[in-house]
């Protein structure tokens, strides 16, 4: 497959491990947030989204973290699985710029057996 | 669950080439974006469209056009092709309309230039 990222920060977890990826945003005027995953190859995945008004956001094995103060985005993956292996990154939308989203240029996490 | 779907995965042209992708959803989405990702510097925009025959620049549009004449159909063209084109170009959807802004992506295409 193809790489997305040649020269990304890569995390190394171990399986059944949880994982923590950062992303930091500069816009304080950022409403939303997304979290993609992006596989070898593949079109970005949706995974998890948070809006401004919360604090945090859970789905299956995911949770997202905000904090405004310190404009850093988080994103956790539980019992992290062979699967997970990929380069995520984030998004923000600010507001009143209809739907275009800043894309972060992403962590590559890869599984350890 | 969002489709969309681009014209081919993986395509090679020469300098010179008039190019074009393709982009289709079956979402009735009104929002389509084009995208083309290299190492390290993520998700550029190209142009995006709010409606049919509507479109806008991106961030990095020169050398790019767009066509929308149908809703669920976004095209990219590339008038002359070179090798600084030669990228993974992604297509986005977004229902902006239903009050969210999570943009929907394609597979991809991978252009090669050469």
């Amino acid at each position: 497959g193809e790489s997305v990222g040649l020269h990304l920060p890569t995390l190394s977890v171990q399986e059944g491990d949880n994982s923590i990826i950062n992303c930091a945003y500069s816009n304080s005027a950022s409403d939303y947030f997304i979290w993609y995953k992006q596989e070898s190859g593949k079109g970005p995945q949706f995974i998890i989204d948070i809006r401004s008004n919360m604090d945090k956001r859970q789905g299956q094995r995911v949770t997202v973290l905000l904090n405004k103060t310190v404009k850093h985005l988080s994103l956790q993956i539980a019992a992290t699985q062979p699967g997970d292996s990929a380069v995520y990154f984030c998004a923000e939308k600010t507001t009143g710029t209809a739907s275009k989203l800043t894309f972060g240029t992403g962590t590559r996490l890869q599984v350890t057996l | 669950d969002v489709k969309v779907t681009q014209s081919s995965r993986y395509l090679v042209k020469r300098t010179g080439e008039k190019v074009f992708l393709e982009c289709v959803q079956d979402m009735d989405h009104e929002n389509m974006f084009w995208y083309r990702q290299d190492p390290g510097l993520g998700l550029r925009l190209i142009y995006f469209s709010y409606d049919v025959k509507m479109k806008e620049k991106g961030d990095i549009p020169e050398g790019y056009s767009v066509s929308r004449e149908k809703k669920e159909r976004f095209s990219l063209i590339l008038e002359s092709a070179s090798t600084n084109q030669t990228s993974m170009y992604l297509c986005a959807t977004c229902d902006e309309a239903g009050g969210v802004d999570t943009q929907y992506f394609g597979p991809g295409t991978r252009l090669t230039v050469l």
